[in-house]
């Protein structure tokens, strides 16, 4: 069964540094997520991605935040300068259509000090 | 913006008792209600979903009622086995093109006593 792939599983980074999380979405699946959960809390959603552009966002995804599908496989979450409460188990998603059901990575575990 | 709920936030059984899960939302233009289960240290996985024109969806164990007038939604496992222990979440949207954004609830964490 295909499933959505992350690297890494798990960073740990410094404060203000930069992070580049990876995701692989199922092969044919054409809209994309970045979900986060704080330990020991609910998944949050971040952005969804279709056709190369945004189409929502969260207020947590602020300016520090952004996604890219750089090539047609990837897609990437880049936290330009990280906080503390940036720690989180960061998970992608995909969905075959915009009505269609996600499907989970394993999740990218990324730990600030 | 949806707002979900989720009770209880733990929840032992003794292996073969029923487990009911329940989550009320806010949104009245939600109408897409997936539940997830994850294992510790795993990735959400989908066991069922139900969509605002359906009352009622069960697989095999596994059964989803909802009830748009009162906006909330129910899980439930019957003959509980060891392997449904985990931490199981609802989450509810407004299917929209272009995007599918989830409000997720606290979610429960299930422990089957064998």
């Amino acid at each position: 069964e295909p499933e959505v792939t992350q690297t890494p599983s798990h960073q740990v980074t410094q404060m203000g540094q930069e992070v580049i999380l990876r995701c692989v979405p199922i092969s044919n699946h054409l809209y994309f997520y970045w979900y986060r959960q704080i330990l020991g809390q609910k998944v949050e959603f971040l952005v969804s991605f279709y056709n190369n552009e945004i189409s929502e966002k969260s207020e947590i995804f602020d300016d520090q935040f952004s996604v890219e599908r750089p090539d047609g496989s990837n897609f990437t979450l880049k936290i330009r300068s990280t906080k503390l409460e940036d720690s989180a188990m960061y998970f992608c998603a995909s969905s075959l259509g915009g009505q269609g059901r996600l499907f989970f990575g394993e999740g990218s575990r990324l730990t600030v000090l | 913006g949806e707002n979900v709920e989720q009770h209880p936030s733990t929840l032992s059984v003794q292996e073969g008792d029923s487990a009911v899960i329940k989550c009320t939302y806010s949104d009245s233009a939600s109408n897409y209600f997936p539940w997830y289960k994850q294992e510790l240290g795993k990735r959400p996985q989908l066991i069922i979903d139900i969509r605002s024109n359906v009352g009622e969806k069960k697989d095999q164990r596994i059964a989803v009622t909802l009830n748009k007038t009162a906006k909330h939604f129910s899980l439930h496992i019957t003959e509980t086995q060891p392997e449904d222990s985990a931490v199981y979440f609802c989450a509810a949207s407004v299917s929209g093109a272009g995007s599918y954004q989830l409000t997720f609830g606290k979610g429960t964490k299930l422990s089957v006593i064998p």
